[in-house]
Parts: C-alpha cells; structure tokens; sequence
C-alpha cells in the first residue's frame, strides 16, 4: 500500500527565511507528486504538481523531487506570515485519487 | 465559478442518527472522491467514482454509502451514526480517472460532529 511520510512538525521559521518541508513515500514506481496547502478550517488548495526528477519553481515555491531516493520536497523562499498553514504532499494512487500523508504545520513569525 | 460545493457545512447528530453529505461540482469532471480529515490523521479516502454510475471503496469505507446521483453530484450517507465519525468531510474531484492521480479539487468540506 502506498504510504507517504512527513514530519507532522510544527515547523518555526522567521519572516524572510527559507522553508523547508519534506515528504517521503513508499512506492517506487509513483509517477505524480503534488503540494497543497491548508489554511485552519479550510479546504486544502494545490500549489504545484511535479512528475519529473529534478526542480520546478513557481514564484517563492520550488518544489524538488528525487524518484530514486524517494523524496519530494518543497522550499518557499522569503517566507510570510500569510505562509503559516499545513503542508500535504500527496502522491497519485491507482483509480485517479491522491494518497495523503498527515502534513507539515509551517508556522512563519514576523 | 462554484466548483465543488458541499452541503451542509456543519451538522451535529446524536448516535444511530443518519444524513446524506451531498457533492456537486461544475466542471465536467468524470471522477468525485470523498475523503474525511482527522487530526494526526490526515485526509483518508473513504470512496471514490471513476464515473458515472461506478462507485468504488477507498481506505476506510466502513459505515458508509455512497450514489453518484449524475455526472454532477456525489452523495455520501451515514446510515446510522457512530461518534467514531466525527470528522471533517471533504469532497473532490478531478479530470484524472487512471493511475497516477491528477489536481484534485476540493470542497469547503462539512464538519460532522456525532454526539
């Protein structure tokens, strides 16, 4: 069964710092790799997508993935308080759906 | 641009109780998911519609029932509620029907509470 592992956190950063957020999972042969982003009582939101190994950025996001040591991983460059949210990195499963880990709870102070 | 729009967004119920969380979405999607949300826990899938007139069990499916009424709408049922269902339930839905999983897009969820 696919599974995805991230550090629940909460993760602190200072206002203009580099967040780091990591998942791992456990298929290997998973083709699409997601973040989205959760603000509290909120519906989770996509930020970027990515399926190829390597680096893909999206203004302040970059999100890296890594097949052969199963990683994906998401940096947001001069973090904001407006970042503060729960990250989930969710990866393609078998009928369409996403499979979800438990996420990362960013927290940004000014 | 509605999207995916659930309802009711709160509800609470007293044990043994049922209700029908309803979905619909406007985007001409043929594949509508319904996962619930619990904390430490993550969003877990309890069914799924590849399309329609096809419903199918996800991860945690007991306890519930599912119609997709139409391309539009997706309904989930508590037949007889168990405070071991007191969650947050979203609804999703995509363009992505075979493996690998495409955007999915996500309602403002119902927040359950059984009693």
């Amino acid at each position: 069964q696919k599974e995805v592992e991230q550090n629940s956190g909460p993760l602190s950063v200072p206002e203009g710092a580099i967040a780091s957020l990591n998942c791992t999972y456990s298929d290997r042969g998973s083709q699409s790799f997601f973040w989205y982003r959760q603000y509290s009582g909120k519906s989770p939101e996509l930020i970027m997508f990515i399926y190829s190994n390597g680096d893909k950025e999206d203004g302040r996001f970059t999100a890296q993935l890594n097949k052969a040591s199963q990683y994906v991983s998401l940096l947001i460059r001069d973090s904001q308080p407006s970042d503060s949210a729960t990250y989930l990195c969710p990866i393609g499963g078998s009928q369409g759906n996403l499979i979800f880990g438990k996420g990362t709870k960013l927290s940004v102070k000014p | 641009n509605a999207g995916v729009t659930q309802t009711p967004k709160f509800q609470v119920l007293k044990t043994g109780q049922s209700m029908t969380l309803q979905c619909a979405q406007d985007m001409n999607h043929n594949s509508m998911y319904w996962y619930r949300q619990d904390p430490g826990m993550g969003l877990r899938l309890i069914y799924y519609s590849a399309s329609e007139g096809t419903t199918d069990k996800g991860e945690v499916p007991n306890g519930y029932n599912v119609s997709r009424l139409n391309k539009r709408e997706f309904s989930l049922r508590l037949e007889s509620a168990a405070p071991s269902q007191t969650s947050v339930y979203f609804c999703a839905s995509s363009e992505a029907t075979r493996a690998g999983g495409g955007e999915l897009f996500f309602g403002e969820g119902s927040r359950l509470t059984v009693l």
